[in-house]
């Protein structure tokens, strides 16, 4: 079965503190691995896509790694406007189209 | 102007009432798709259309019904709205790829029935 597990559930950090978001998926041939923010009351919004193992993607103070088992999003020196959700889905080649979400990890940035 | 929105924003109901939300898009995208988020639950599909002419079940369909219109309308509808369907709901549209096509979501409709 196509599954996705985020871990931490919640992760609190001071301004500036670098860390890391991980995304375990196990899937039936991965054709895409996404990863969304999403803030109280919002839809979510497009971070990243990532189609193959080795690839990595970054944007401002975030990037974006994947391997064959998991991906990671690195926040370096987050500030308080990166508090949100984040989540992560993948695409299986199976299920064309449809998306498999983790539960997602919540960020909170104390300046 | 927002690329895909989402009518109503919020909806109180009543047990037994049908109601339908409305998603619309300016993407040009071909696939559209219905979430929704409960907390604890995250996000689970409901229904999504490849085209006009196709429309398909997700993992939580039962209680639901879609209509495509359209190719930038995709409608929901609760047929007797029940307590437990109280939920954060989302449209999603993405664009038909040789790789994994992208999902961008709407602002969402807060939907409580009483």
């Amino acid at each position: 079965e196509d599954q996705v597990t985020q871990s931490p559930e919640a992760l609190r950090l001071q301004e500036g503190e670098s860390s890391s978001l991980n995304c375990s998926y196990t899937v039936s041939g991965l054709r895409g691995l996404f990863w969304y923010r999403q803030d109280p009351g919002k839809g979510p919004e497009f971070l990243f896509t990532l189609y193959s193992a080795g690839e990595e993607k970054e944007k401002e103070r975030l990037k974006a790694t994947l391997t064959k088992k998991e991906s990671f999003l690195h926040i370096t020196a987050p500030k308080p406007e990166d508090s949100a959700t984040y989540l992560c889905a993948v695409q299986a080649a199976s299920n064309t189209g449809k998306l498999i979400f983790g539960q997602g990890t919540t960020l909170q940035v104390k300046p | 102007d927002a690329d895909v929105t989402q009518t109503p924003r919020n909806r109180i109901t009543k047990t037994g009432k049908r109601i339908m939300l409305e998603c619309s898009q300016t993407k040009g995208h071909d696939r559209m798709y219905w979430y929704r988020q409960d907390p604890g639950l995250g996000l689970r599909l409901i229904y999504y259309s490849f085209d006009v002419k196709d429309i398909n079940k997700g993992e939580i369909s039962d209680g639901y019904s879609v209509s495509r219109q359209a190719q930038a309308k995709f409608s929901l509808s609760l047929e007797s709205a029940i307590p437990n369907q109280t939920a954060l709901y989302f449209c999603a549209t993405s664009l038909t790829g040789i790789v994994g096509d992208t999902q961008y979501f709407g602002p969402g409709t807060r939907l409580t029935v009483l």
